[in-house]
Parts: structure tokens; sequence; C-alpha cells
């Protein structure tokens, strides 16, 4: 089953801060964060496993709250360069096939 | 994208032909995928293979069938192409459990 991200759709100013959510129906094992640009494959971001830790990337951070079953992504002090779709991925099974949210679309605006 | 290679890049096929996608590795890695990207549905997954030979169904597998005899190819075969698999395929590789995917470059494909 897809996990449920949201919201749609956000709209920044430089600057500016960002939280994306994702929550599966299913316990997870692990979630990943991805970042598509237009016309472009989704490119890496970050993992996050089992057991609730956060980690960050540059001024891009992430938490995962496994009881909940749900990841948070943090985009603070956006830049232009943010702008794009982002995608989270849960794998549930323990088999490594990892299913994705329908993604939130960020436009960051000078 | 480096040590993943997506082809063709573009494709327009008639319905009922057959059509064959090709993923091609240099990264030793393995794990393979083939998702397909849908406005509004974002990435779903087709099959993917944890090693040569063993291959397992997605979410999306009705309509495609998958093969991997070396570590480094992994081909989506769509047995009769139809309008509904008209779409943005990405192939995506993966060196263990609990890491980043790589994805390559993607290929539309158009079935009219």
């Amino acid at each position: 089953q897809q996990p449920v991200q949201s919201p749609q759709a956000v709209i920044l100013r430089e600057g500016e801060d960002a939280v994306i959510n994702c929550s599966s129906s299913k316990a997870l094992y692990s979630v990943h964060w991805y970042r598509q640009k237009h016309g472009e494959a989704p490119v890496f971001l970050m993992i996050l496993l089992k057991g609730g830790e956060q980690k960050g990337h540059e001024k891009i951070s992430a938490s995962f709250n496994e009881k909940k079953q749900q990841s948070s992504l943090y985009l603070t002090a956006s830049q232009l360069s943010y702008s794009g779709t982002y995608f989270c991925g849960t794998e549930s099974g323990g088999n490594n096939d990892m299913r994705f949210g329908a993604g939130t679309r960020l436009t960051v605006k000078p | 994208d480096a040590g993943i290679t997506q082809s063709p890049r573009h494709k327009v096929t008639e319905t009922g032909t057959p059509v064959t996608l090709r993923c091609h590795q240099t990264e030793n890695h393995r794990y393979m995928y083939w998702y397909r990207q849908d406005p509004g549905h974002g990435l779903r997954l087709i099959h993917y293979s944890y090693g040569v030979k063993d291959t397992d169904k997605g979410e999306v597998s009705d309509g495609y069938s998958v093969s991997r005899s070396k570590t480094e190819d992994f081909l989506l075969t769509l047995e009769s192409a139809t309008s509904s698999q008209t779409s943005v395929y990405f192939c995506a590789i993966s060196g263990q459990i609990n890491y980043g995917y790589t994805f390559g470059s993607g290929t539309r494909l158009t079935v009219v």
C-alpha cells in the first residue's frame, strides 16, 4: 500500500520553512526521502530506519515515528534549489521493495 | 546517471505490440526495480529483483513481465501494450537492504 503524503503542494518564499508529512497504514522498517526536479530522475536524500532516529542533510532533516507509522521532512531556510517534488518511500516487509507516496510539489520563490 | 542507464529514452509503439525496456547497471548491485510514474500516483512498483533470476511482483504487475539473466541487466516487457501503459518508466538499483536507491533517467513510453 502506498503511503500518504501531505500537503500535496506548498509554495514558499526563500528563507521560509516547510514540513512534509508521510504516513502509512502498515508497520514500517524504513522510510526514504527523495527529491525530483521536473523532467529528471528522483534523487535520494536520506533514509530513516526503524528506531525513531532523526537524520539531517544540509538544511533538510527528517524524523521517523515508528509507533505512529509516520515520517516528516523538515526544510529550513529554504533555497530556490529546493524546488521540486518530494517523495517519501516506505518499506514494510523487509524485502527491500519500496512503495512511494504520490509526492509533494514544493515551489520556492524569490 | 552514473552507473545506471535505461534504453530507449523515448519510444512510441502501437497498441497490441510487445515492448521491452532495458535497464543496465555497472555497480554490481543486488537489487533492481522497475517503477512507473504517472501524474497523481507518484512512483508505483511494477516488479523487482533481488538477484539473478530472482524476481517478484510489485503493486502494478499485471501486463508486465521481467527477466534478469545477468546481474547488470533487468528487462521489463510489456507483453501486449495498451494505452493505459503510457507512462514514464524508471529503473532503480540498490546495493543492499536499507540503502538508498539510485534511479535511471527514465523511459518515456507512449502507446498509441
